[in-house]
């Protein structure tokens, strides 16, 4: 089974204040590690990836298989980054009609950057 | 980049009403997906598809169903509305391991 926790529904920093979003996951196969962002009003969409290692819009994440952790960080918070982020497991699973990559996604941090 | 989109942003209707919520994608992904969005609960798969006319359910398949007859639109159907139902519902199409969304669309079931 594929789970994702983020702990923190809430986040509140400063301006310019580092931010880490925490991400922790549980599968025992190979993963792919996302970050979605959703900004308000608009849609869904993905920030970053693991296997891309970069950098968008000044945030990174590392995976970590031994602590099964795939943090988003950002060292200088700015106002604009105030939204919801969702950090997801792609994994593969076994379905009626054959094995198929499931996404499971956190529950969610809502991420407020005060001026 | 791939565009996904549904056919209303906003939808009221009454309890027991049959619902339908429409999806289109335009670049030819096979994997089509149905999540519904609520506040503390994250996103949730209902339904997805692999192809046309195929389907499988996802965690939360009860009180939905789908239908793809054709690859580019993926509709979501729920049979009798009801308030519990009350969400968004976000469409979503890929042809790897992330996805590509669209707008959403929040229902209103009174």
């Amino acid at each position: 089974a594929q789970r994702v926790t983020q702990p923190e529904k809430l986040l509140s920093v400063f301006k310019g204040a580092p931010v880490e979003l925490k991400c922790n996951y549980s599968y025992s196969g190979s993963p792919e590690l996302f970050w979605y962002v959703q900004y308000s009003r608009q849609r869904l969409q993905l920030l970053l990836r693991h296997i891309s290692r970069e950098s968008i819009k000044g945030f990174t994440a590392d995976l970590n298989k031994g602590e099964t952790s795939f943090h988003l960080k950002k060292p200088f918070a700015q106002e604009e980054d105030s939204a919801m982020y969702y950090c997801a497991l792609s994994g593969l699973e076994l379905w009626s009609g054959g094995s198929n990559y499931k996404l499971t996604f956190g529950k969610g941090t809502l991420l407020t950057v005060n001026p | 980049d791939v565009k996904v989109t549904q056919s209303s942003r906003y939808l009221v209707k009454r309890t027991g009403e049959k619902v339908f919520l429409e999806c289109v994608q335009d670049m030819d992904h096979e994997n089509m997906f149905w999540y519904r969005q609520d506040p503390g609960l994250g996103l949730r798969l209902i339904y997805f598809s692999y192809d046309v006319k195929m389907k499988e359910k996802g965690d939360i398949p009860e009180g939905y169903s789908v239908s793809r007859e054709k690859k580019e639109r993926f509709s979501l159907i729920l049979e009798s509305a009801s308030t519990n139902q009350t969400s968004m519902y976000l469409c979503a199409s890929s042809s790897d391991r992330g996805r590509s969304f669209g707008p959403g669309t929040r229902l209103t079931v009174l």
